[in-house]
């Protein structure tokens, strides 16, 4: 249950995209399609974002959009708001658990 | 709305015990998989454990396996995490999150979660 990797920080300035990777491995990104991104605000609980790959529930923004290939997951968000500051976590399920990513830090310039 | 309210957090020593609960109202509690997740101070996310909907499933992350026990009481609608045997680096807020269910279908995410409760084990 090694966490999947995250890079620590991305930062654009508004108007712009990122893209947040997610590494895995075979047993959880690579063999499944159950990957979720869940967006943190500071003191604040985390948010659902993205459920099986690429899937927003309702009320997301349409801003914000996954993928996947391979063992590594992603997501995009698109027209950087500074709303959108804030630490940005990917899950996948593995075989009857959960296993987080390491975490990103996405700074609105 | 749906709400989750954790509580009985608090500062324990090293190998001693705790109990979490998770009141959870706004919805029917027992068609839910429930799940406690943790965040240390400063850093990212843990999953901890999951209780399927009617309790008749958990499973552990290896980290507290043996030392936690994740059970629910549909009657009070409410969660629990007996933490036994703790360790400093359990210190961390403690999550209750529901499985993200729309419409019939339930997917591997978490879509409510509560404002999480602070556990600090240290002597």
């Amino acid at each position: 249950q090694s966490a999947l990797t995250q890079p620590a920080s991305v930062s654009e300035s508004p108007g712009q995209s990122i893209t947040i990777s997610c590494t895995g491995t075979s047993s959880d990104v690579g063999d499944f399609k159950y990957v979720s991104w869940y967006q943190q605000h500071p003191d604040k609980a985390p948010k659902l974002m993205i459920y099986d790959v690429s899937n927003r529930p309702s009320g997301v923004s349409n801003r914000f959009s996954g993928s996947k290939s391979g063992n590594t997951a992603s997501l995009t968000i698109s027209g950087l708001q500074a709303e959108d500051e804030a630490d940005y976590y990917c899950s996948s399920y593995t075989s009857s658990s959960t296993v987080f990513g390491t975490g990103t830090k996405v700074t609105v310039l | 709305q749906v709400q989750l309210e954790e509580s009985g957090g608090g500062v324990v020593q090293p190998g001693r015990s705790l109990r979490l609960s998770c009141a959870a109202s706004g919805f029917i509690f027992s068609s839910y998989d429930m799940h406690w997740v943790r965040q240390a101070p400063g850093k990212g996310l843990e999953w901890v454990a999951v209780i399927w909907y009617d309790g008749s499933n958990r499973y552990y992350a290896d980290s507290v396996k043996g030392r936690f026990t994740i059970s629910r009481d549909n009657s009070k609608n409410t969660l629990y995490l007996q933490m036994n045997s703790l360790r400093a680096e359990d210190t961390a807020v403690y999550y209750c999150a529901r499985r993200y269910c729309p419409n019939g279908a339930c997917y591997n995410a978490f879509d409510y979660w509560g404002q999480g409760t602070l556990v600090t084990v240290s002597s």
